[in-house]
């Protein structure tokens, strides 16, 4: 069965700091997968995916990851942070497996320091 | 363009209580989906809708039924509130089950006391 895992329910940076939120997964074939970001007292909205294509994805915000299928891993980079990234990231997996299988890291709490 | 709307944002019920949290979405999605959100544990799909006309359980249905009203609105009823129902409801919508992004609404605080 799939499953997705979230090394780390907060993480602690400064501002102007390397983030690096760590996400491994499990799936019997290279799956599809996904960073949201959720601010405070919102829904959660897409970061950037990956789809097969390139394994180095960026996305919105400075945002960027990068597939690894040797090491199940999909983690997630900024290389400088400000106080506005401070928010929750879920990292989540579409096996491609058939029918709606999508399922969600329990997420990471980022906090930016000044 | 309003994306994914859910109402109420917040409620309060006692338990025992029922109520239906309702959601719409005006970007002409095939599928829709309800999570609940817990500390912790993510997101926990609870019903989704693959296309109009269809429903199907996900990880936690239990104490929840939907309706696909139509294209555009996704249902969630609790017919008898429990407190282990506190939580906070997100509803979702995408172009298809497979391989897409999903968009989100803004959430439903629900407390049942």
């Amino acid at each position: 069965a799939q499953s997705v895992t979230q090394l780390g329910s907060h993480v602690s940076v400064s501002e102007g700091a390397l983030v690096l939120l760590r996400c491994n997964y499990s799936s019997s074939v290279p799956p599809y997968l996904f960073w949201y970001v959720q601010y405070p007292n919102q829904g959660l909205q897409l970061l950037l995916k990956y789809t097969s294509a390139a394994t180095l994805v960026k996305g919105i915000n400075g945002f960027e990851a990068e597939f690894k299928k040797s090491e199940t891993s999909f983690h997630l980079t900024k290389p400088s942070a400000h106080m506005s990234d401070a928010a929750e990231y879920f990292c989540a997996v579409d096996p491609r497996t058939g029918g709606f299988k999508t399922i969600f890291g329990a997420g990471t709490r980022l906090f930016v320091k000044a | 363009n309003a994306g994914v709307t859910q109402t109420p944002k917040f409620q309060v019920l006692k338990t025992g209580q029922s109520m239906t949290l309702q959601c719409a979405q005006d970007m002409n999605h095939n599928s829709m989906y309800w999570y609940r959100q817990d500390p912790g544990m993510g997101l926990r799909l609870i019903y989704y809708s693959a296309s109009e006309g269809t429903t199907d359980k996900g990880e936690v249905p239990n104490g929840y039924n939907v309706s696909r009203l139509n294209k555009r609105e996704f249902s969630l009823r609790l017919e008898s509130a429990a407190p282990s129902q506190t939580s906070v409801y997100f509803c979702a919508s995408s172009p298809s089950t497979s391989y897409n992004e999903q968009f989100f609404g803004p959430g439903t605080r629900l407390t049942v006391l």
